[in-house]
């Protein structure tokens, strides 16, 4: 059973525009949540997390929300560039060895 | 910067073949970690290690091994390569539990023919 869903398979977006892709979590031990982005024919490459004891973390462009009430978790990309033209995959963690990855949001940025 | 390598990018392989994917981190990493990836399934576990010789089944552990004799190395194991095992491999590997992130490697594209 998939404990992370991306429900968004694919998402477009004008450049300058925000990209907003969301995820979401069954499990409420999950106390840890990564985003990481993977280009074509590359590994996934970390992007930004957060912990459960926060409810926003801002990187850059990139800002992950947390709602732990709805198991909910979305990462903003503002503004939207080609270079973010990738797949991102959500993952969470009860802080054990595993982590739990989502089936991933391919993003467009169009120029 | 923990480096994961993969030693093959591209592999084409026959049916029936026994396939083995090698992984090594540098960073004195505990966990390793062996994911499939698929189009519209996301990244699936295959097989975990948490210690030396230690071994821990994912999510999809049918028709693989793995094999962890040294903690910097992690092999994935096709015993009898199928087509269905056509995919995009990649390992992983983090520092421990408690939410150490995964540093990927770059990747190993399977096709078997």
């Amino acid at each position: 059973d998939q404990q992370v869903k991306q429900n968004s398979p694919s998402l477009s977006v004008q450049e300058g525009r925000i990209s907003i892709l969301n995820c979401d979590y069954t499990n409420s031990m999950f106390d840890y949540f990564l985003w990481y982005k993977k280009y074509p024919a590359e590994g996934p490459t970390f992007l930004i997390s957060i912990s459960s004891i926060k409810d926003k973390n801002e990187d850059g462009r990139f800002t992950v929300f947390l709602n732990k009430s709805a198991k909910h978790l979305s990462l903003h990309i503002v503004p939207s560039q080609p270079g973010d033209s990738a797949v991102y995959f959500c993952a969470a963690s009860g802080g054990g060895n595993q982590f739990y990855f989502g089936t991933g949001t391919s993003l467009t940025v169009i120029p | 910067d923990v480096k994961v390598t993969q030693s093959s990018r591209y592999l084409v392989k026959r049916t029936g073949e026994k396939v083995f994917l090698e992984c090594v981190q540098d960073m004195d990493h505990e966990n390793m970690f062996w994911y499939r990836q698929d189009p519209g399934l996301g990244l699936r576990l295959i097989y975990f290690s948490y210690d030396v010789k230690m071994k821990e089944k994912g999510d999809i552990p049918e028709g693989y091994s793995v094999s962890r004799e040294k903690k910097e190395r992690f092999s994935l194991i096709l015993e009898s390569a199928s087509t269905n095992q056509t995919s995009m491999y990649l390992c992983a590997s983090s520092l421990g539990a408690g939410g150490y992130g995964y540093t990927f490697g770059s990747g190993t594209r399977l096709t078997v023919v």
